[in-house]
């Protein structure tokens, strides 16, 4: 474990369907992310937070909500998906905003992999 | 925009075997450059992180080298072992306002 809890681990879900990713961590880092990772694509940075404030939304979709409602916690709400939205979603956090520009510890969680069907 | 590459996607060695993971980048004026790890199902782990004014890092077997003029770094890996079958990804960082961008990654897989 890296001190960075994502659930579930797997979700498939329906087009239609609502659900939500849960990411925790316990290191007292005050920067949280959320990272996609499709097949055959870098990685891409989709939402920062920073002192439970959303400082980045890399243009993703509507159908993608996160929710941050303290530092240790951040969520991402899923609804009305694509099946182009399937990928692996990956958590992290850092100390501070640093981590995201390579300046201190990028710390993982081992990520949710999503299927829409 | 910066572009991060990595070739070939996918490698294949046998145990022992001294190799080299390829970067390369577009735009040469980096602030870092950093290796991660992914092992399947799970997150990246930092291997090793250079910054622009150094040529390399080392770390046990891992050394990471960079070439700013030529927008290329290698990362590698000596007397390679099992256990280091893994995704490896590089990513930049372009300048102090950038954030890091991602190479699609090298999947290594090392044959007892």
């Amino acid at each position: 474990e890296t001190g960075v809890t994502q659930t579930p681990r797997h979700l498939v879900m329906g087009m239609t369907n609502k659900k939500s990713l849960k990411c925790e961590q316990h290191l007292g880092h005050n920067a949280m992310y959320w990272y996609k990772q499709s097949a055959k694509k870098p990685l891409e940075l989709m939402f920062v937070y920073n002192f439970k404030e959303q400082t980045e939304n890399n243009s993703v979709p509507s159908r993608f909500s996160p929710e941050c409602p303290n530092s240790s916690h951040l969520f991402l709400h899923l609804h009305t998906l694509q099946p182009e939205d399937s990928a692996l979603y990956l958590c992290a956090s850092s100390q501070d905003l640093g981590g995201v520009y390579g300046a201190n510890v990028l710390t993982f969680g081992a990520g949710s992999r999503l299927t829409v069907l | 925009k910066q572009e991060v590459t990595q070739i070939p996607a996918a490698l294949s060695v046998p145990e022992g075997e001294n190799l080299v993971l390829n970067c390369s980048f577009t735009d040469s004026a980096i602030y870092n450059l950093q290796w991660f790890r992914q092992d399947p199902g799970k997150g990246l782990t930092s291997l090793l992180l250079i910054q622009s004014s150094q040529r390399e890092q080392t770390s046990g077997r891992l050394n990471a080298s960079l070439d700013k003029s030529s927008g290329r770094s290698t990362l590698y890996i000596a007397a390679s072992q099992p256990g280091d079958s893994a995704t490896y990804l590089c990513a930049v960082r372009s300048g102090a306002n950038s954030k890091l961008t991602f190479g699609k990654g090298i999947t290594l897989s090392v044959r007892p």
